[in-house]
């Protein structure tokens, strides 16, 4: 079954510090990959998506992320981290097709510290 | 552009009662997503409307569960006979495009209907 995995559910960086957050997936077929980000009691944000094109895809605040198919990971970077960065941010693919529902990882929960 | 709204924020609600959600999308946008994610989980895949035809449903949508979409608008979830694991945020998500490259399609999500049921 196809599978969204997210290495560490906490994550705690020192303001300034580098940000990286892991995403690795599961299937023999390149997905259309997302991140997305979520603030307390809010719904959630697509921070950015990879489709085609370029493998290292900018978003917004900052972020980017890196597709590499020989390694099936998505990960999310951030070279200098905010406070305002602290939320929880999930990776998910989907396979398109006549639904293209969003198969979601568990979610990494990042503290941002002073 | 409103972005999507959903209703009531939060509910709770004794185990064995009824309750129902409502989901407004983004106007125009003709597939609509309804999600579940419990404590600690991400999001899971509960059903998808095009238009006014559910299309899919999940296997965690037991019989307690519907869904509706009327005249293709807004969307209801109703739970009858709602047990303690129902207790979850329940997550409604919009798009639109063309049917081509469905995957490269951006949902978007409300803010959420938070269930607690006691």
């Amino acid at each position: 079954a196809q599978s969204v995995t997210q290495l560490g559910s906490h994550v705690s960086v020192s303001e300034g510090a580098l940000v990286l957050l892991r995403c690795n997936y599961s299937s023999s077929v390149p997905p259309y990959l997302f991140w997305y980000v979520q603030y307390p009691n809010q719904g959630l944000q697509l921070l950015l998506k990879y489709t085609t094109g370029a493998t290292l895809v900018k978003g917004i605040n900052g972020f980017e992320a890196e597709f590499k198919k020989s390694e099936t990971s998505f990960h999310l970077t951030k070279p200098s981290a905010h406070m305002s960065d602290a939320a929880e941010y999930f990776c998910a693919v989907s396979y398109g097709g006549a639904t293209n529902k969003l198969i979601f990882g568990t979610g990494t929960l990042l503290a941002v510290q002073p | 552009d409103t972005g999507v709204s959903q209703n009531p924020r939060h509910k709770i609600t004794k185990r064995g009662q009824n309750v129902t959600f409502r989901c407004d999308p983004i106007s125009e946008h003709n597939r609509l997503y309804w999600y579940r994610q419990t404590l600690g989980q991400g999001p899971e895949f509960l059903t998808y409307f095009q238009n006014e035809a559910q299309l899919e449903k999940s296997r965690l949508l037991s019989d307690r569960f519907s869904a509706e979409r009327p005249k293709g608008s807004f969307s209801t979830l109703e739970i009858q006979r709602t047990e303690q694991g129902d207790s979850a945020m329940y997550l409604c998500a919009s798009s639109n495009g063309p049917l081509r490259d469905r995957g490269k399609e951006t949902q978007y999500f409300g803010p959420g209907t938070r269930l607690l049921v006691l």
